[in-house]
């Protein structure tokens, strides 16, 4: 694909409940980036990959999320004892190397719903 | 305080007027980049156009257009006879060395185009 995948589109759980959020960055993207957009906001940073290694993880709001990349291409981002407050949607971005003048391209992002 | 404030929130226009969405950001790098995203209903953030900080001209795109200013740390952007395809939620980000290139985004201003 073309583009940046993210599965699933939607998933609804309940809360205290676990979920995996997954990534497909576009081809030979080493930088990754996850962010997370409540309603009627702009999308918050989360975490930065380079190839396998997160380089900057000081967005994640807790220990209750972890992201990782074994392979430097996929990545899928964890979410422990989900709580209502989670409920967003998580988008993730990918771009060529990392460099602070490169464009960020988006995947179409998961809605989640925590009940 | 916040890095980038886009301080419409919503506006509102019929079909061929012109609109100018702000854009205020905030930063101590010399080096930094500016975007703008647009993010319509469909959810995805589609790239606009990149701006780094040393180049102040102003870019035009079709119907789109830039003004970076330092002086004012504003990089606003006007759609010109806008159409109901342009309706979208718009983002400003910034992009710095001191967060590695994580983009900051601002609020978003939401832009409803009648017909």
């Amino acid at each position: 694909g073309a583009g940046v995948s993210q599965t699933p589109s939607n998933k609804v759980t309940e809360k205290g409940k676990y979920v995996e959020l997954r990534c497909d960055p576009i081809s030979g993207h080493t930088a990754l980036y996850w962010y997370r957009q409540s309603l009627g906001q702009g999308p918050e940073f989360l975490i930065y990959f380079q190839g396998t290694g997160a380089a900057d993880d000081s967005g994640l709001p807790n220990d209750r999320f972890f992201a990782v990349r074994p392979e430097g291409s996929v990545s899928t981002l964890k979410i422990q004892r989900t709580e209502r407050g989670d409920s967003a949607v998580y988008l993730c971005a990918s771009s060529l190397t990392g460099l602070i003048q490169e464009t960020q391209y988006f995947g179409p992002g998961t809605r989640l719903l925590v009940l | 305080a916040q890095k980038v404030t886009q301080a419409q929130t919503e506006i509102s226009v019929v079909e061929k007027e012109d609109v100018t969405l702000d854009c205020v950001y905030e930063t101590r790098d010399t080096t930094y980049y500016l975007f703008w995203y647009k993010q319509p209903p469909s959810g995805e953030l589609v790239f606009l156009i990149r701006r780094n900080s040393f180049d102040e001209q102003n870019e035009i795109s079709g119907r789109y257009s830039w003004n970076f200013q330092k002086s004012t740390s504003s990089f606003n952007f006007t759609i010109t006879a806008s159409q109901v395809v342009d309706s979208a939620v718009y983002f400003c980000a910034l992009s710095e060395r001191g967060s590695q290139g994580n983009l900051i985004f601002g609020k978003g201003t939401k832009l409803s185009v009648k017909p």
